[in-house]
């Protein structure tokens, strides 16, 4: 089955121990994102990437990086988490660049940072 | 920033009417793409429509039809005869000749019986 897969679903730390969200797609899309969803301001880009090892900086970059060493893996590092990065993530993929085909979502990771 | 604007923030209808949700964007690019997602209360995050800016063709899908309209920068979508189904929020968002998605706030859509 063609899908976008996030892990954990579920996150609970607390301020400043490292973690990483994984993400992964079975449908060789070279395209792959990281977005925030917040209450009130909708789905914000965090970083993107248009192919392996190529990255850059979406609407909200700081605290968070990324890597792209395979394609089918974009995942997303929080080195030092704050209460602000409290959210709910969506990792998301498309075959090339979203203003061509459509962007299909993983189904999203709720971490919560204490 | 080239913001999406989703002014209206929670609409409330009776099944069967129709609605239409307003999207409006701002940009500096000749080329750029809009579209509208629609997330259900469970939570996936559902494309409906891509648009480029070089298509002012209304487009209409079952009970879903969307127009667009240059002049205003606006981007509307429209559910005739709404269904409880269609309860979720819809996001609007637009893409440019920097390669960043953005999405509007998002618009909560809630469809009674």
């Amino acid at each position: 089955e063609a899908q976008v897969t996030q892990n954990p679903r579920y996150l609970i730390t607390v301020t400043g121990k490292k973690l990483t969200v994984t993400c992964s797609q079975n449908m060789n899309h070279e395209y792959m994102s990281w977005y925030r969803q917040d209450p009130g301001l909708g789905l914000r880009q965090i970083y993107y990437s248009m192919n392996v090892e190529v990255t850059d900086k979406g609407d909200v970059p700081e605290g968070y990086k990324v890597s792209r060493k395979e394609k089918r893996n974009f995942p997303l590092i929080l080195e030092s988490p704050s209460p602000n990065q409290t959210s709910l993530y969506f990792c998301a993929s498309s075959l090339k660049h979203p203003s061509y085909n459509e962007q299909f979502f993983g189904p999203g990771t709720r971490l919560t940072v204490l | 920033a080239q913001k999406v604007t989703q002014a209206q923030t929670e609409i409330s209808v009776v099944e069967k009417e129709d609605v239409t949700l307003d999207c409006v964007y701002e940009t500096r690019d000749t080329t750029y793409y809009l579209f509208w997602y629609k997330q259900p209360p469970s939570g996936e995050l559902v494309f409906l429509i891509r648009r480029n800016s070089f298509d002012e063709q209304n487009e209409i899908s079952g009970r879903y039809s969307w127009n667009f309209q240059k002049s205003t920068s606006s981007f509307n979508f429209t559910i005739t005869a709404s269904q409880v189904v269609d309860s979720a929020v819809y996001f609007c968002a637009r893409t440019g000749a920097n390669s960043k998605l953005t999405f509007g706030k998002g618009i909560t859509l809630s469809v009674r019986p």
